[in-house]
C-alpha cells in the first residue's frame, strides 16, 4: 500500500504550548519508531512501539516527550510544554515483521518552537 | 552498544568522477547494515542494506557499498556521480529489530 505518512507537515507552535504529531505507518507493519533531526545532526531514536510489547522509551529525551500507538496502525508523538530546543524534524518509520529489518521512513513533521 | 561515524561532513566530487562515503561501525552483536539518502525537506529512502548474506551489497541509483568487517567499515561508492546524486547520505547500524543509530551524515555536493 501507500508508503509511511506523517501529519501536519509543519507545525509552529509557541514556547509552553503541547503539540501532536501523527503517524500512519504501512499497513501491516508491526514496528514503529519515532526519531527526531536538528538541523545539521543526525538522527536520535526517540520511542520504538512493536506489536503489543511494552515500548522501548529509551530514547525520550524528558518527561515531557510521550506517544501512544493504537494496536499496529496510527501513533501520535505528544511534545508537553515546548521548549525552543525541540524545533526539529521529527520521523517516524515502520518495519514488518519478518524481512531483513529495514525501516521505512515518512517524510517527517517540521516542528518549530517561537 | 552501537556506534556509527561517517567520515566527512562533506563531500564533493565532479559529475561523472567516483563518489565515496565513509562509514565505520562498531557494534557488539553481528551487524545490520543501512545506507539511507535524504533529499532536501523529504524523509529518508532506503539506498542499500547488508543483512549478513553477500558481503557486497548493490542498491538503486547505481550506488553500492562493501561490507569488511576486519575493518568494520560499510563504504558508499558510486562510479559516476550524477547532478541528482547531490543530497545528504546517512549511514546507520541495527542489531536487527532494535531502532537504527545513525551517522552525523555526508553531504554530498556534485560540481558540474
Amino acid at each position: 500500500g501507500a508508503g509511511v505518512s506523517q501529519s501536519p507537515s509543519n507545525k509552529v507552535t509557541e514556547k509552553g504550548k503541547d503539540v501532536e504529531l501523527r503517524c500512519d505507518p504501512i499497513s501491516g507493519h508491526t514496528a514503529l519508531y519515532w526519531y527526531r533531526q536538528r538541523l545539521g545532526q543526525g538522527l536520535e531514536f526517540l520511542i520504538y512501539f512493536q506489536g503489543n510489547s511494552a515500548p522501548d522509551k529509551s530514547g525520550l529525551p524528558s518527561d515531557r516527550f510521550s506517544a501512544e500507538r493504537t494496536g499496529e496502525s496510527v501513533s501520535t508523538l505528544t511534545i508537553q510544554r515546548t521548549q525552543q530546543e525541540d524545533s526539529a524534524v521529527y520521523l517516524c518509520a515502520s518495519r514488518s515483521a519478518g524481512g531483513t529489518y529495514e525501516q521505512y521512513f515518512g517524510p517527517g513533521t517540521r516542528l518549530t518552537v517561537t | 552498544a552501537q556506534s556509527v561515524t561517517q567520515l566527512g561532513s562533506h563531500v564533493s566530487v565532479s559529475e561523472g568522477a567516483l563518489v565515496l562515503l565513509r562509514c565505520n561501525y562498531s557494534s557488539s552483536v553481528p551487524p545490520y547494515l543501512f545506507w539511507y539518502v535524504q533529499y532536501p525537506n523529504q524523509g529518508l529512502q532506503l539506498l542499500l542494506k547488508y543483512t549478513s548474506a553477500a558481503t557486497l551489497v548493490k542498491g538503486i541509483n547505481g550506488f553500492e557499498a562493501e561490507f569488511k568487517k576486519s575493518e568494520t567499515s560499510f563504504h558508499l561508492t558510486k562510479p559516476s556521480a550524477h547532478m541528482s546524486d547531490a543530497a545528504e547520505y546517512f549511514c546507520a547500524v541495527s542489531a536487527g529489530n532494535t531502532p537504527l543509530v545513525f551517522g552525523k551524515g555526508t553531504r554530498l555536493s556534485v560540481i558540474a
